[in-house]
């Protein structure tokens, strides 16, 4: 079944230091992929997308993702973590004109 | 623009109780759609649109029903609400082309909903 896989429900990081949250997914062709942040309380905020192209994609906020597809693998990063980072991050796939499926989520929270 | 907006922010029910969330655009999206959040669940699609007058069924439609009788608007309807209704309720929007769902969805600030 297509499905896509956030292995990490839950990461810690010091403020300042380097990020990074897994997604994967199944599916027989590249989809189309997307990063979502959501802080407590709030709606999702796009973070970036990948269409095609490069394969390193720059998001707001200071993020990135790498899409590899023999990994199938589309993992956000960011070189230095802020406290404002803390929130919910989730990966989102959406294989050509099918739905928009959702990761299970990954909550960050950032240590002083 | 406003984006999306959905009200009310808050509600409690009593079980078999109905209701409507409603959910608006100012950005002359075609496509629309609605999304529960559960713990450690994501998002799950209840139902989508792709334009006035057409809707179809998500993953979990069961409980819900919707219309969408202009492009602004998508409202979504518990006819009976149930303690497995209590969640967090996103509307959406995208653009579309022909149909075809594009690019990102834009999400409304959520609807806290509880059954009791």
């Amino acid at each position: 079944a297509q499905s896509v896989t956030q292995p990490d429900i839950h990461i810690t990081v010091s403020e300042g230091a380097s990020l990074e949250l897994r997604c994967n997914y199944s599916y027989g062709a590249t989809p189309y992929l997307f990063w979502y942040v959501q802080s407590p309380g709030q709606g999702l905020q796009l973070l970036l997308k990948y269409f095609s192209g490069d394969t390193l994609v720059q998001g707001i906020k200071g993020f990135e993702a790498e899409f590899k597809r023999s990994q199938s693998s589309f993992n956000l990063r960011k070189p230095s973590v802020h406290w404002s980072d803390a929130a919910e991050y989730f990966c989102a796939v959406r294989p050509g004109n099918e739905k928009l499926t959702f990761g299970t989520g990954t909550r960050l929270t950032i240590i002083p | 623009n406003a984006g999306v907006t959905q009200t009310p922010k808050f509600q409690v029910l009593k079980t078999g109780q109905s209701m409507t969330l409603q959910c608006a655009q100012d950005m002359n999206h075609e496509y629309m759609s609605w999304y529960r959040q559960d713990p450690g669940m994501g998002l799950r699609l209840i139902h989508y649109s792709v334009g006035a007058g057409i809707t179809d069924q998500g993953e979990v439609p069961n409980g819900y029903n919707v219309s969408r009788s202009t492009t602004e608007d998508f409202p979504l309807r518990l006819l009976s609400a149930a303690p497995s209704q209590t969640s967090v309720y996103f509307c959406a929007s995208s653009y579309s082309k022909s149909g075809r769902t594009l690019y990102e969805q834009y999400f409304g600030p959520g609807t806290r909903l509880t059954v009791t």
